[in-house]
């Protein structure tokens, strides 16, 4: 089966932009989650969807921060505007509702310039 | 919440070696322990798993074992090889009757195996 795909795969974009990350999870997977690793600091929590549903959005930095999941499918995480300290690799996960275990994506890497 | 400290954060060793890398926890409810291989340019990826009611796990060279007393749990690989070379993460997590958790990870462990 497919893996989880996030692109872009590298994002470069001066403060006050806005970027849009991208997440397509394994298929038939309903659960959803975002992270972000910050450099040399763990990967920390940001939020997660059950199908199209926001289950737990506790981890999200600020009001900058948006994430969407129209339609269960692919999700999408936007950052307006883009500020120095959002830089940091922005990793996606997908679980079966009783699976076993995430399947990581790739991660993009934002850097804020 | 849960904070999850993990020693080292770097650690070289020799081919052939055994390496150790060690974490602590601080929610005593969190019963579910993860371990994640990063090699570079990819995701984390899940390699070995223990729970609460498990003392040790073991698949082939590598080894987790978990101390609920002292909330402390090791990621031991044995021979090692230099594919093993990646960022290793620990995490800790209540899991979900439903089989869904989130996870607090450690900061990372950047193991190098040099040939």
């Amino acid at each position: 089966e497919a893996g989880v795909t996030q692109f872009p795969s590298h994002s470069v974009i001066e403060k006050g932009q806005t970027v849009t990350l991208r997440c397509d999870p394994i298929s038939g997977h309903d659960n959803l989650y975002w992270y972000r690793r910050v450099m040399g600091k763990e990967i920390k929590f940001l939020l997660h969807f059950v199908k199209e549903s926001k289950q737990d959005e506790s981890g999200m930095p600020n009001n900058r921060f948006l994430a969407e999941r129209t339609g269960g499918t692919y999700s999408t995480l936007k950052v307006q505007p883009a500020e120095l300290e959002d830089s940091g690799v922005y990793f996606c996960a997908s679980s079966h509702a009783q699976g076993s275990g995430y399947t990581f994506g790739s991660g993009t890497r934002l850097t804020v310039v | 919440g849960e904070n999850v400290e993990q020693h080292p954060s770097t650690l070289s060793v020799q081919e052939g070696d055994s390496a150790v890398i060690k974490c602590t926890y601080s929610d005593s409810a969190s019963n579910y322990f993860p371990w994640y291989k990063q090699e570079l340019g990819k995701g984390p990826q899940l390699i070995i798993d223990i729970r609460s009611n498990v003392g040790e796990k073991k698949d082939q060279r590598i080894a987790v074992t978990l101390n609920k007393t002292a909330k402390h749990f090791s990621l031991h690989i044995t021979e090692t090889q230099p594919e093993d070379s990646a960022v290793y993460f620990c995490a800790a997590s209540r899991r979900w009757a439903g089989g869904s958790y989130i996870p607090t990870f450690g900061r990372g462990t950047s193991l190098i195996v040099h040939p």
